[in-house]
């Protein structure tokens, strides 16, 4: 099965900063790679996406790059801001599949 | 925009009681997944549906059931709920295979 792994369990960034979030995974087969964001008291919310034809994607403020080659993905968020504390989790799954395959979660704290 | 409604937010019941978690969405989607979270611990795949009166064990299916008679709707039913079933449950649908997964906003199960 699939093995997901985060970096580090939690992080904590100066506001305005820009955060990095880890995530390594292990099976060369996935080939679809997701982000959510969790706050406190609420579901997973889907932040962005990549597939494993690409490298590199861009959102609002996000940005998700996929190293394949060493099986890692990571989440930048520029200019952090208080809204941005919640718990983040990578999420993996191989074509053909139903299940994602979910990483620990890391918990981003933003100080003022 | 997907909506997964879960039908309660905070439950408080007995050991040994029966309990029905119940999972809506709206978008005609094809899969439905109940997960459970617990601190430490991640999302953990109790069970999944692909298609009405469908359904597979995911990791943790032991002293649970399921139920998908509608395309909508998935239930989740602990047969005879114990205190080591206290837990967040969330429920989560995907349009297809392959595709990210759209959480409900949690139900947070306590059994005393």
């Amino acid at each position: 099965g699939e093995s997901v792994g985060l970096h580090l369990p939690t992080l904590s960034v100066q506001e305005g900063d820009n955060s990095i979030i880890n995530c390594a995974y292990s099976n060369s087969a996935s080939d679809y790679f997701i982000w959510y964001k969790q706050e406190s008291g609420k579901g997973p919310q889907f932040i962005i996406d990549i597939r494993s034809n690409m490298d590199k994607r861009q959102g609002q403020r996000v940005t998700v790059l996929l190293n394949k080659t060493v099986k890692h993905l990571s989440l930048q968020i520029a200019a952090t801001q208080p809204g941005d504390s919640a718990v983040y989790f990578c999420a993996v799954i191989g074509s053909n599949d139903y299940k994602l395959s979910f990483g620990a979660g890391t918990t981003v704290t933003v100080r003022a | 925009d997907v909506k997964v409604t879960q039908s309660s937010r905070y439950l408080v019941k007995r050991t040994g009681e029966k309990v029905f978690l119940e999972c809506v969405q709206d978008m005609d989607h094809e899969n439905m997944f109940w997960y459970r979270q617990d601190p430490g611990l991640g999302l953990r795949l109790i069970y999944f549906s692909y298609d009405v009166k469908m359904k597979e064990k995911g990791d943790i299916p032991e002293g649970y059931s399921v139920s998908r008679e509608k395309k909508e709707r998935f239930s989740l039913i602990l047969e005879s709920a114990s205190t080591n079933q206290t837990s967040m449950y969330l429920c989560a649908s995907s349009r297809t295979v392959n595709e990210k997964l759209f959480f409900g906003s949690g139900t947070q199960l306590s059994v005393l």
